[in-house]
């Protein structure tokens, strides 16, 4: 069974706007990580978070961790039209990593 | 430095046929990790393994083996190929399993498309 669950499924936004897409998770984790990929190609890595952290900046990238709730969230301030893809939750225990169905978005120029 | 290569990027079957999916990394991570994804799904974990001559099954093992001879290298086979596993095949390597130590992250392959009839 997946680990992770992102919602919203699809997010559509303009230019400049912000994005925020969530995942829970229903085990304890050691570490989860953002990834994204973009149509036709694998996945890139954007950032972990560890499960003793709350919160997490690179760039304009910003994950909460509340693992009370089992919960994570993924902002990108200011999107640009490059930001367009899906985004991945990946939750790790156990040696294993377990991925959500993914957030699809557009953002529109 | 070309990472987490595999071969070929398409591939059509007939169902019954085998195959071999190449993965490749040079990065000498001791864990490499085969998924596949779904249409609208997110990855599914298939065989992954923690150094040469190490492998372990995954979530969705039915149907595809897997070994381990170099560090480099983990091809998956499938062994007699059914319609159900028309999917992408996603090839992953990191240098520790994932959540041990303070974390890394995988390093993907663009991934191999394949199709079966």
């Amino acid at each position: 069974s997946q680990q992770g669950e992102e919602d919203p499924q699809a997010l559509s936004i303009q230019e400049g706007e912000n994005a925020t897409m969530n995942c829970s998770y229903k085990t304890s984790i050691n570490n989860l990580q953002w990834y994204r990929q973009n149509s036709g190609r694998g996945l890139v890595h954007l950032i972990l978070i560890r499960s003793n952290e709350r919160e997490k900046h690179s760039g304009r990238l910003r994950v909460t961790l509340d693992t009370s709730k089992k919960s994570s969230s993924l902002l990108i301030t200011a999107s640009r039209a490059a930001d367009t893809a899906s985004y991945f939750c990946a939750t790790e225990r156990q040696g294993k990593s377990t991925f959500g169905d993914g957030t699809t978005l557009t953002v529109k120029p | 430095n070309a990472g987490v290569t595999q071969t070929p990027k398409f591939q059509v079957l007939k169902t019954g046929q085998s195959m071999t999916l190449q993965c490749a990394q040079d990065m000498n991570h001791e864990y490499m990790s085969w998924y596949r994804q779904d249409p609208g799904m997110g990855l599914r974990l298939i065989h992954y393994s923690v150094g040469a001559g190490i492998t372990d099954q995954g979530e969705v093992p039915n149907g595809y083996n897997v070994s381990r001879s170099t560090t480099e290298d983990f091809p998956l086979r499938l062994l007699s190929a059914a319609p159900s596993q028309t999917s992408v095949y996603f090839c992953a390597s990191s240098y520790l399993p994932p959540g041990q130590g303070r974390g890394q992250p995988q390093h993907f392959g663009d991934g191999t498309r394949l199709s079966i009839l």
